[in-house]
């Protein structure tokens, strides 16, 4: 079955540091990828996704591009701000008409000024 | 911007009990899913649905649990009898139709508590 590997937490920076967060994927045909962000308190936002190869989702300074060759969907962002602490999640969803998302674990990411 | 509800946002109940939590989609969507995260785990899928039927669910979803869109607005996620380990965040999503449809959008959740 479909399964995402994500990198395991917690992740401390500083303000201003490049942040990537590692994002692995196994699925069959070709799953759309996405990363979703949970404040503290809230429920999950989408931040950004790609539905086919070679693509790249961005939105509010992150990016992630969808390589087929590596079944990776890795997050960056090149300055990060005390506002971006949250947990991040990788998730994919299949095709041939499955519906659900499937998760990562979730990475925990900490700014500090 | 349109969001996706929940309500309650914490549930309190004792083993054994029924709850019953609630969702109201974005107003133009018409796939609907349910989704949990025990705490310090992944998200998991539970159910999808679709034209007023289950589409696809998981066997974490079984005859405990009940899903119901009972009018234009809600859907809704009964557990008959609750356990334990039924204690989790609760998400609802929406989707739109078409091509629209990858992108899924959560409510805030419900924390229930089972003692």
């Amino acid at each position: 079955g479909n399964s995402v590997t994500q990198m395991e937490g917690p992740v401390t920076l500083s303000e201003e540091a490049f942040l990537t967060i590692n994002c692995t994927y196994t699925a069959t045909g070709y799953p759309s990828l996405f990363w979703y962000v949970q404040y503290p308190g809230e429920g999950l936002q989408l931040l950004l996704k790609a539905t086919k190869a070679d693509d790249k989702g961005s939105n509010k300074g992150f990016e992630a591009t969808y390589r087929k060759e590596t079944t990776s969907f890795h997050l960056e962002k090149g300055s990060v701000q005390v506002s971006d602490s949250a947990v991040y999640f990788c998730a994919l969803r299949g095709n041939f008409g499955n519906e659900k998302l499937t998760f990562g674990t979730g990475t925990r990411l900490t700014i500090i000024p | 911007e349109p969001e996706v509800t929940q309500t309650p946002s914490h549930q309190v109940t004792q083993m054994g009990q029924e709850v019953i939590l609630r969702c109201v989609p974005i107003s133009n969507h018409l796939y609907f899913y349910w989704y949990r995260q025990i705490l310090g785990q992944k998200v998991e899928f539970l159910v999808s649905f679709y034209n007023n039927e289950i589409s696809e669910k998981s066997e974490i979803f079984d005859d405990q649990f009940s899903v119901e869109r009972p009018d234009g607005s809600n859907f809704t996620l009964k557990i008959r009898s609750t356990k334990l380990e039924d204690s989790a965040m609760y998400f609802c999503a929406s989707s739109l139709p078409g091509q629209g449809r990858e992108t899924q959008y959560f409510g805030p959740g419900t924390r229930l508590l089972v003692l």
